[in-house]
């Protein structure tokens, strides 16, 4: 089968660092992406690993290996806007963009 | 304009009733999809369009019925749903539906309540 796990819940500090971990298994494997949505709003795209490594963005990073299957997204100097659910996605193989999604990490920031 | 537009942001419909779902981009891409997102649950693909046609349908029941006249604008037709249909419905669009296209780019969702 299909499967994406990442935590349900995390809580951190402003302007600290947090790390949230994705780990997938999936039927073929076309890149990563994380997303970020806040509550009610759309999903906002964040970043996307193909090869292995860290792909740095601001105070967003996002790392992946895919002999592990394994990623997370580093978030630093934290926010209270940061507060949002963080949404790791596998587009899986079968020849068109296919996005498999976890079922989010929500995030609360607390002064 | 926001890049993808849904339309209602808000529904609420019996059981017997025959709704749509209206879904705009205005970022010239090819490819459309409907997702279900459902509390605490992921986000699950419904359906892919590329450049009109249907590329996608992840075993949706009948009672959900898509369609995408142009490149442009995707609606998602609903009748006779159940309660457990009730969720938030993200369009989204991206360059092409191919696996080497970019991101997706998500409207805000139409929330739809099934009494």
């Amino acid at each position: 089968g299909q499967n994406i796990d990442q935590p349900t819940e995390m809580t951190a500090t402003e302007g600290a660092i947090v790390q949230i971990n994705c780990t997938y298994q999936t039927s073929g494997f076309n890149g990563l992406f994380w997303y970020q949505q806040h509550a009610g709003e759309a999903p906002t795209f964040l970043s996307y690993n193909v090869l292995d490594g860290l792909e740095e963005k601001g105070r967003f990073s996002s790392f992946l290996s895919r002999s592990k299957g394994y990623s997370y997204l580093l978030l630093k100097e934290l926010q209270m806007k940061d507060s949002a659910s963080y949404l790791c996605a596998v587009r899986s193989s079968g020849g068109y963009n296919k996005l498999i999604f976890g079922a989010g990490t929500r995030l609360a920031v607390h002064p | 304009e926001t890049g993808v537009t849904q339309t209602p942001r808000h529904l609420v419909m019996g059981m017997t009733n025959k709704k749509s779902l209206k879904c705009e981009q205005h970022l010239g891409h090819n490819a459309m999809y409907w997702y279900k997102q459902s509390a605490k649950k992921p986000l699950e693909l419904m359906f892919v369009y590329n450049f009109k046609e249907q590329t996608e349908n992840n075993s949706v029941p009948s009672r959900f019925s898509p369609e995408c006249p142009n490149s442009s604008h995707l609606f998602l037709h609903l009748h006779t749903l159940q309660p457990e249909d009730s969720a938030l419905y993200l369009c989204a669009s991206s360059q092409t539906a191919g696996v080497a296209t970019g991101e997706l780019f998500f409207g805000e969702g139409s929330r739809l309540t099934v009494l």
